[in-house]
Formats: C-alpha cells, structure tokens, sequence
C-alpha cells in the first residue's frame, strides 16, 4: 500500500515549455486535489476532482489544467510554464464516506522555472 | 482573501514544554479542522482533527481547542520534544463540498534541547 505517489520528485523547466505531473493513490479514494506551497502561504488549492472523469478549479487555477480519466490517477499540466509556478505541488486525495474526510498527501514535486 | 488566519509564524520552545499555536477562520460553513505535520521535504500529515460540534480533542500530546462563537481554533502541544520540530498547519473545509482544504500560512516550530 504506497498510499499517495507523485511523479517527478523534482525538475526544472525553462519559460514557456510544458509539463505534467503525475498523482497516483491506491486507497480508492473518490476525492483528489492538486496544491501548491510557497514559503508564508501554506498550501493553495489548485483545482479538484470529486470522481473520475470530473474535475474543478480551486483558488489558483490560472495556467493549469487537469484530468481524471482513472479513478487512482490525478494530472496537472503546465501547458505554458511561467516563473510564477516554481513552487512544491502536493498532490492528495481523501475518501468520500462520512468520518473518514483525512487527505492523505504525497511527498511533493519541487519545479523550478527559470 | 485568507480565510484561515494562523499565528504566530514561528515558535521556539524549550523540550518539555507547551506550545501553542491559534488560528481564526471566516467562513461559518466550515465543518472540518485538520491540524497537519510537515517535515522538511515531505509531505503534510494529519497530526489531528476536530468537528464544530465538540470544543476539544486530546491525542496523546496533542490537544485542539475549538471556539465556534468566536471562530477560532489551537493546538497545543504538550511536553515538546525535539521530534516535535515541524511545520503544523491549520486547516477548514466543508465536507459536503468536496472537502477541500483551505490552509493557514502555517508555523515553525523548533523544540531546543
């Protein structure tokens, strides 16, 4: 059971090119999220999917796509990066059932755009 | 507009004594407060979590105070270790919403010797 794995660990993207991040969970869960973390600002929700193949924005969702088409896997994609997106995305994902609301996050992805 | 106010950013205590961090949040509709533990390079944890509808929740060292009248939720940290020292992030959702998380500005807690 690895519980919530992201995919990379780090990588480093130059202005304007593009790429996805991957979430996986095996707990079958109904919920994800994608966050992102800067220094002072805790976590921010980007966008959210409460099953598969749905999907909606969160507080920052400018620059950023996702899609749900396996109930275990969350993308994001940066179709355009900008320096502004350097930050740690965390991804998460939390079961639907009443008194069971706790997401579980990842370890992280660190991006750096130059 | 931040929804979740925490205090204070950091936080030095001496190993063995209590720490205590507050948070404030707006919206009424919140029905969840998570406490979360994050350690350099990792990811946040749940540490602890509490529902309006009870004013505190003791976990072993760990204690959530609740306020509903005056929007307002601690933790507090008894008998602080040095394995204590860590990011601790406030947070509120409303479940039936989807549950997203919204986050307090977090605080570092370092626990001395």
């Amino acid at each position: 059971n690895a519980g919530v794995t992201q995919t990379p660990k780090f990588r480093v993207l130059k202005t304007g090119q593009s790429m996805t991040l991957l979430c996986a969970q095996d707990m079958n869960h109904e919920y994800m999220y994608w966050y992102r973390q800067d220094p002072g600002m805790g976590l921010r929700l980007i966008h959210y999917s409460v099953g598969e193949g749905t999907t909606a924005k969160g507080e920052v969702p400018d620059g950023y796509n996702v899609s749900r088409l396996k109930k275990q896997n969350f993308l994001l994609g940066l179709e355009s990066a900008a320096p502004s997106q350097t930050s740690v995305y965390f991804c998460a994902s939390s079961s639907i059932s009443s008194y069971q609301e706790t997401q579980y996050f990842g370890p992280g992805t660190r991006l750096l755009v130059l | 507009q931040q929804q979740v106010k925490q205090s204070p950013q950091s936080l030095i205590v001496q190993k063995g004594g209590i720490s205590i961090i507050n948070c404030a949040y707006e919206n009424t509709a919140f029905d969840y407060f998570p406490w979360y533990q994050q350690f350099p390079g990792k990811g946040p944890a749940l540490l602890i979590a509490i529902r309006p509808d009870v004013s505190e929740k003791k976990e072993g060292r760990f204690t959530i105070s609740f306020n509903k009248s005056a929007k307002q939720f601690s933790l507090h940290i008894m008998d602080s270790q040095p394995g204590d020292s860590a990011t601790y992030f406030c947070a509120a959702s409303i479940r039936a919403a989807g549950n997203k998380l919204t986050f307090g500005g977090g605080t570092r807690v370092l626990v001395k010797p």
